[in-house]
């Protein structure tokens, strides 16, 4: 089945710098790639998305990035605030697997004021 | 809308009770699912039903069983709790059959068996 290794396990920054998550997934069948963000206590959310077919997304302050060859995708998160601290996964989905996502472990942001 | 709904928040079982984990949405949504969450290990996905009246087996699907109850309800059941399913369970749903559409999560259920 599909592997999906997420970096670093927690990331802290200065508020209005930017944050970089990544990701590495092992199948090259996976064609959709969510991230979530869990705030303490609360299931997790999708924030952004992202298909095969696309290189880039943008949403406001944050991006997904894909690299198909590469088999590596990552969030983007410019100008950060303390409200952006929160766990954030990334996933991956492959066509032949339709309902099943597969989760990196988590990155844990914390972004200082 | 409620969104996806969980029950209980909490949950203390000894070795070899048994209990069931409830879950319902209110999105008229297809496609329902059961996660647990360890530390480090992101989200595992257990059981999941992709329309009503079928299920399919996930990742981590032994010391569990489920049943897609009509379209609004999921449950998880563990037959005779053991102490490594100390876990936080997630429910979550999603409109499309295939599971291409967004998964919105409920709130979870921390479970700690003893």
């Amino acid at each position: 089945g599909e592997n999906v290794e997420q970096h670093p396990s927690t990331l802290s920054v200065q508020e209005g710098d930017s944050a970089v998550i990544k990701c590495t997934y092992s199948d090259s069948a996976s064609n959709y790639f969510p991230w979530y963000k869990q705030e303490l206590g609360k299931g997790p959310q999708l924030i952004i998305d992202i298909r095969s077919n696309v290189g880039e997304k943008k949403d406001q302050r944050i991006a997904v990035t894909l690299n198909k060859t590469a088999k590596h995708f990552s969030l983007h998160i410019t100008e950060t605030q303390p409200e952006d601290s929160a766990v954030y996964f990334c996933a991956a989905k492959g066509i032949y697997n339709f309902n099943k996502f597969y989760f990196g472990s988590g990155t844990k942001l914390n972004v200082k004021p | 809308n409620a969104g996806v709904t969980q029950t209980p928040k909490f949950q203390v079982l000894k070795t070899g009770q048994s209990m069931t984990l409830q879950c319902a949405q209110d999105m008229n949504h297809n496609s329902m699912y059961w996660y647990r969450q360890d530390p480090g290990m992101g989200l595992r996905l257990i059981y999941y039903s992709a329309s009503e009246g079928t299920t399919d087996k996930g990742e981590v699907p032994n010391g569990y069983n489920v049943s897609r109850l009509n379209k609004r309800e999921f449950s998880l059941r563990l037959e005779s709790a053991a102490p490594s399913q100390t876990s936080v369970y997630f429910c979550a749903s999603s409109e499309d059959l295939q599971g291409r559409g967004e998964q919105y999560f409920g709130p979870g259920t921390r479970l700690t068996v003893t």
